[in-house]
């Protein structure tokens, strides 16, 4: 079965630095990865998905994704971090190509940014 | 162009008791996912409905229950709800069944059981 890891519950940064937000996967075939943010009593925001092609993706709000094959990663970042970056994070997978599918995600990890 | 509503935001029950949520999809959208998010957890798929059908279905009992309509919008049955039903019940929406379609949520609803 598809699945997601994320093994941070938690990441402190402080504001101007870069940031990371860890994602692994486990697929049979071809993944298809997402991001979403979550703020506080909302609902998940779209970030960016990889598919297939080039192995850095670019996304809304300056944020990008590296998918490693190798490593069967798909780690978020951003190379600044800012205060409203702070939220909770989900990376998640499709569980299969096409048809009807289903999203599964990670358990998600906090990002705080201070000032 | 509105996104993905769900009505409504909160809502209050008691054991035992029937609720139905409500959303509409984005528009030009026509499939339609339905989420649990307990505290603290990723969410987990419910079931999904496409041409008013349901096409897929998480491990949910069957007193989680929904329909589509033929404009696309969707409810969301729970019967004889339980502690443990309480959570933020989201709805997902996207456009046919491709496989690099993008899924978009909407902000929730927030269902407590007492």
């Amino acid at each position: 079965a598809q699945s997601v890891a994320q093994p941070e519950d938690q990441v402190n940064v402080a504001e101007g630095n870069p940031l990371t937000v860890k994602c692994t996967y486990s697929v049979s075939g071809n993944p298809y990865l997402f991001w979403y943010v979550q703020y506080p009593n909302r609902g998940l925001q779209f970030l960016l998905k990889y598919i297939t092609g080039d192995n850095l993706v670019k996304g809304s709000y300056g944020f990008e994704a590296e998918f490693n094959k190798s490593q069967t990663s798909f780690h978020l970042k951003k190379p600044s971090a800012l205060v409203s970056d702070s939220a909770l994070y989900f990376c998640a997978v499709r569980d299969k190509p096409a048809g009807f599918q289903k999203l599964v995600f990670g358990t998600g990890t906090r990002l705080l940014v201070s000032p | 162009d509105a996104g993905v509503t769900q009505s409504p935001t909160h809502l209050i029950k008691t054991r035992g008791q029937q609720v139905t949520l409500r959303c509409s999809p984005k528009s030009g959208h026509d499939t339609v996912s339905w989420y649990q998010q307990a505290l603290g957890q990723g969410p987990q798929f419910i079931f999904q409905y496409y041409e008013e059908e349901e096409r897929q279905r998480g491990n949910f009992p069957d007193r989680f229950s929904g329909h589509q309509f033929p404009n696309y919008s969707s409810e969301l049955n729970v019967n004889a709800l339980l502690l443990g039903d309480s959570a933020l019940y989201l709805c997902a929406s996207r456009s046919g069944t491709s496989g690099t379609d993008t899924q978009y949520f909407g902000p929730g609803t927030r269902l407590t059981v007492l």
